[in-house]
């Protein structure tokens, strides 16, 4: 079945640095979303690329969806405690199916 | 525009016992999908309802079942708990469900505890 990678596990940072996720998979896809979850709480959704190549920007966070459509990257430029959590990517396939990957946790020492 | 419901918030049982979690979708929302998370296995996906008909299952045990009603509600219900099962259970509504185009809007789950 399809599989997403997600990279890497951890991700320990100073505030201030920049921080980047990616999610690959061998099987292109038809969109990706992504999400994040605080500790203690409940995943959020972030956004949803479609199109091939499509690169997406939310204040400091920047999302990209590769020319394959077989993967996917989540930038954050010049990190703040508060983007301490899980970040997960979610894909879309065929038959209705959602294939999650593991996530990224991000810690932020302020 | 209430979010997604789920209840209990907090649940303790023993081996043996069976359980039974509730979950409300956002109105005009007709899927639901529900998930365990795990520190060690991550999110995984149990199974998702659309229109009262379950439309895709994962790879958990016949102990695990859901069904969902009329009004988009569902539950699911573990049966002979095991140590194992304990767990964030998280439950998602969107508007056409997996694979669709619709994000997942998530609950706050309900954290079992097997003792």
């Amino acid at each position: 079945g399809q599989q997403v990678m997600q990279i890497p596990q951890y991700q320990h940072v100073q505030e201030g640095e920049d921080f980047t996720t990616y999610c690959n998979s061998s099987t292109t896809l038809s969109n990706i979303q992504w999400y994040k979850q605080r500790p203690g709480g409940h995943p959020v959704f972030l956004i949803q690329l479609v199109k091939s190549g499509e690169v997406k920007k939310q204040k400091r966070l920047t999302f990209q969806f590769g020319e394959a459509k077989k993967n996917s990257s989540l930038h954050i430029t010049a990190t703040q405690t508060t983007d301490v959590g899980t970040y997960f990517c979610v894909s879309g396939g065929s038959n209705y199916k959602l294939t999650f990957g593991k996530g990224t946790l991000l810690t932020v020492n302020p | 525009k209430a979010g997604v419901t789920q209840t209990p918030r907090y649940l303790i049982k023993t081996r043996g016992q069976q359980v039974t979690l509730s979950c409300s979708p956002i109105s005009g929302h007709r899927s639901v999908s529900w998930y365990q998370q795990t520190p060690g296995q991550g999110l995984q996906f149990l199974f998702e309802y659309f229109s009262e008909t379950q439309r895709n299952k994962g790879n958990f045990p016949g102990r695990f079942s859901g069904r969902q009603f009329s009004n988009s509600r569902s539950e699911m219900n573990v049966s002979t708990l095991e140590l194992g099962d304990s767990a964030l259970y998280l439950c998602a509504s969107s508007l056409d469900g997996q694979g669709g185009n619709s994000p997942l809007h998530f609950g706050n789950g309900t954290r079992l505890t097997v003792t």
